[in-house]
C-alpha cells in the first residue's frame, strides 16, 4: 500500500496518560498535516510540516500536544496528560509541495480517553 | 479567518433523484475549493476541485463568486453515492473543512 499510513488505528487510554501516534506519508510527499475530527464535525486543522520544519500550528494545539517530523519523513503526534476531551479521530495527510498541494489522507487513529 | 459552511447535516434522496449538496464560503481573494468524500469505513478522499472543472462519478461543482457558493451536484443519485461529503477551502498551506453533509440515497 503506497498511501498514507497511521499507527495505531485505535488507542484506548486512561485520563492523564501520554499517547503517541505515528504517521507515514506517501514517500515523495514533503508536506505532512495533522487534523482532528470529532463526531459530527469536519476535520479541524492542527499543524503541518514541510520537510522537517513545522510551518503552522493551530490555536487548537494546546501545550499538551506536540508534533515532530525529525527527518522529514514520518511524523509523530504526542498528547501528554490526556483528557476526555481529547477523544477524537486523529487524521494525517500528506501532499506534494507544488501548485496542486492536494492532501491525501490516512485512515486515522481513533483515540478514546476514559 | 476563512470559513466554509455546509448548512445541511443530512440529505436524504431516492435513487435517481437529483442531488445538490450546499457549500458556502467566506474568503478574501481568489478561493480554491474542494469536495472530499468519505464512504463508510474508508478514508477521506478527494472527489473534485474547482480549478479542474471536472466531473467525477457524475458529480460536478461550479464556483459561484456572486453567491460565494460551491455546491456539489449530481443529476441522478445512486445508492453507492451514500457517504459523508466535506467541502474544503485552502487557507495558506492548509485546508479548512466544513462540518460535512451525510448523503443517504434510498432505493
Amino acid at each position: 500500500d503506497t498511501g498514507v499510513s497511521q499507527d495505531p488505528r485505535h488507542k484506548i487510554t486512561k485520563r492523564g496518560q501520554n499517547v503517541t501516534f505515528r504517521c507515514d506519508p506517501i514517500s515523495e510527499h514533503n508536506r505532512l498535516y495533522w487534523y482532528r475530527q470529532t463526531l459530527g464535525q469536519g476535520p479541524e486543522f492542527l499543524t503541518y510540516f514541510q520537510n522537517e520544519a513545522q510551518l503552522e500550528k493551530s490555536r487548537l494545539l494546546s501545550d499538551r500536544f506536540s508534533a515532530e517530523r525529525p527527518k522529514g519523513s514520518f511524523s509523530t503526534l504526542e498528547i501528554q496528560r490526556t483528557e476526555q476531551g481529547d477523544s477524537a479521530m486523529y487524521l494525517c495527510a500528506s501532499s506534494h509541495r507544488d501548485w496542486t498541494l492536494v492532501p491525501y489522507f490516512g485512515p486515522g487513529t481513533r483515540l478514546l480517553v476514559l | 479567518a476563512q470559513r466554509v459552511t455546509q448548512p445541511e447535516k443530512l440529505l436524504s434522496v431516492f435513487k435517481g433523484a437529483p442531488v445538490e449538496l450546499k457549500c458556502n464560503y467566506s474568503y478574501s481573494g481568489s478561493p480554491e475549493l474542494f469536495w472530499y468524500v468519505q464512504y463508510s469505513r474508508q478514508r477521506l478522499q478527494l472527489l473534485l476541485r474547482h480549478i479542474s472543472r471536472e466531473s467525477i462519478k457524475g458529480f460536478t461543482a461550479d464556483l459561484n463568486k456572486g453567491e460565494t457558493s460551491f455546491h456539489l451536484k449530481k443529476p441522478f443519485a445512486q445508492e453507492e453515492d451514500s457517504a459523508m461529503y466535506y467541502c474544503a477551502g485552502r487557507e495558506g498551506g492548509k485546508l479548512i473543512f466544513g462540518q460535512g453533509t451525510e448523503l443517504s440515497v434510498k432505493p
